[in-house]
């Protein structure tokens, strides 16, 4: 089984420039999220999805945006990329009724000129 | 205001020896405790999880305490070898749910042969 699965893996962008961080599951996981993980923050949470056209915003979602057409992926978009946006981005998903057992992807680094 | 806190960055242990790592929370409102294990370029992984109608869970060499009236939770890895040397995530839930769980910064923990 592939898991949760990133692409790409490394990306250098300038700013202002957009791109989209793809995720797809293939263990048919209701949840997805995507977390940024910053050197002495840890993870934390920019935005979810409970379902198929459900998503919510987590702790730091300003400049991204989230859409969920189908189960299996969620990805990330930056519109208009900023230097503060350099950092390691990881994907998750779990099932809705699972607490917090979250299977990560191995992570999207993207630095921001 | 940092809900879950993992106040040790780093910790060194010598390989057959107990590691602890701690982690304090805030919210007395969290009611699943989590412990997630980095590898350096992978994603996490699940590690041990905790109700808070517990106070010990045990799987294998890893055990997780609550004392949830210092709201601290701690794991214990015995005996420690040189493949636990990664980063470890302390995450906790309220009431339930993926899209709630909050992380720790992490303790790196280098086992030495």
């Amino acid at each position: 089984n592939a898991g949760v699965t990133q692409t790409p893996k490394f990306q250098v962008l300038k700013t202002g420039q957009s791109m989209t961080l793809q995720c797809a599951q293939d263990m048919n996981h209701e949840y997805m999220s995507w977390y940024r993980q910053d050197p002495g923050m840890g993870l934390r949470l920019i935005h979810y999805s409970v379902g198929a056209g459900i998503t919510d915003q987590g702790e730091v979602p300003n400049g991204y945006n989230v859409s969920r057409s189908t189960t299996e992926d969620f990805p990330l978009r930056l519109l208009s990329a900023a230097p503060s946006q350099t950092s390691v981005y990881f994907c998750a998903s779990s099932y809705i009724f699972r607490t917090g057992e979250l299977f990560f992807g191995e992570g999207s680094r993207l630095t921001v000129l | 205001d940092q809900q879950v806190k993992q106040n040790s960055p780093s910790l060194s242990v010598q390989e057959g020896r107990i590691s602890i790592l701690n982690c304090d929370y805030t919210n007395s409102m969290f009611d699943y405790f989590l412990w997630y294990k980095k590898y350096p370029a992978e994603g996490p992984t699940f590690l041990i999880s905790i109700s808070s109608i517990k106070d010990k869970n045990e799987d294998g060499r890893f055990t997780v305490f609550l004392n949830k009236s210092a709201k601290h939770l701690s794991l214990h890895i015995v005996p420690s070898q040189p493949g636990d040397s990664a980063v470890y995530f302390c995450a906790a839930s309220a009431q339930g749910g993926s899209e709630k769980l909050v992380f720790g910064k992490g303790t790196k923990l280098t086992v030495n042969p």
